[in-house]
């Protein structure tokens, strides 16, 4: 299965900023997800991540609130723009396991607080 | 698009009964049906998975069933444990040549009393 980590693991932040969320993959992946989570909800997808070309978002978020790099085919950000406290969230990256390429494995998130 | 709709919300069952969840998907397309595991503050875990030339699969004490005809799939735990007390998300996905992206459930949250 792949390995993924996160950074930060959690932030406070004030109303206004911006955070950018890090995602690595111990393999070669060409697709990474990213999720939210609000509290006690379940697993929302933000957008997906290709190497090498812009990020697909799903209905409801934008690239300029919600803006993705993709640099190489084991790393991608998120940064969440000009945040709210409607923002406060777990944010996750998820890749599929490159061996099969049909299980999806999930980093340990992001737990993000808008003040 | 696809929705994946999930049954309970909470379940809560003494140890060493069975728990059943049940989900529900709309596009009859989908052929990937995975389930996670997610214990308080960690991420959530793959625990098994069904794809949709297989009605059922088993792995020691979990089970997932499917009904491809009706559009359902299930969960299936036995002899529950505390340690299974968790929140459990179905999903439901199209694969084929590409990678198609998940759809979760709403989520269960199991609750296993010793």
């Amino acid at each position: 299965s792949a390995v993924i980590s996160q950074k930060p693991s959690r932030d406070i932040c004030q109303r206004g900023t911006s955070l950018t969320i890090q995602c690595q993959v111990d393999s070669q992946v060409t697709m990474m997800f990213w999720y939210r989570q609000q509290p006690g909800q379940s697993l929302t997808l933000i957008a997906t991540a290709n190497q090498g070309s812009e990020a697909t978002y799903e209905s409801g978020f934008v690239i300029d609130k919600f803006p993705i790099s993709r640099p190489n085919l084991t790393f991608s950000t998120l940064t969440v723009s000009n945040m709210s406290p409607e923002d406060s969230s777990i944010y996750l990256c998820s890749a599929p396991d490159r061996g099969t390429y049909n299980e999806q494995f999930f980093g340990p998130g992001t737990r993000l607080t808008v003040l | 698009g696809e929705n994946v709709e999930q049954h309970p919300s909470t379940l809560s069952v003494q140890e060493g009964d069975s728990a059943v969840i049940k989900c529900t998907y709309s596009d009859s397309a989908s052929n990937y049906f995975p389930w996670y595991k997610q214990e308080l503050g960690k991420r959530p875990q793959l625990i098994i998975d069904i794809r949709s030339n297989v009605g059922e699969k088993k792995d020691q004490r979990i089970a997932v069933t499917l009904n491809k005809t009706a559009k359902h799939f299930s969960l299936h735990i036995t002899e529950t444990q505390p340690e299974d007390s968790a929140v459990y998300f179905c999903a439901a996905s199209k694969r084929g040549s590409g990678y198609s992206t998940l759809t979760f459930g709403k989520g269960t949250m199991l609750l296993v009393s010793p």
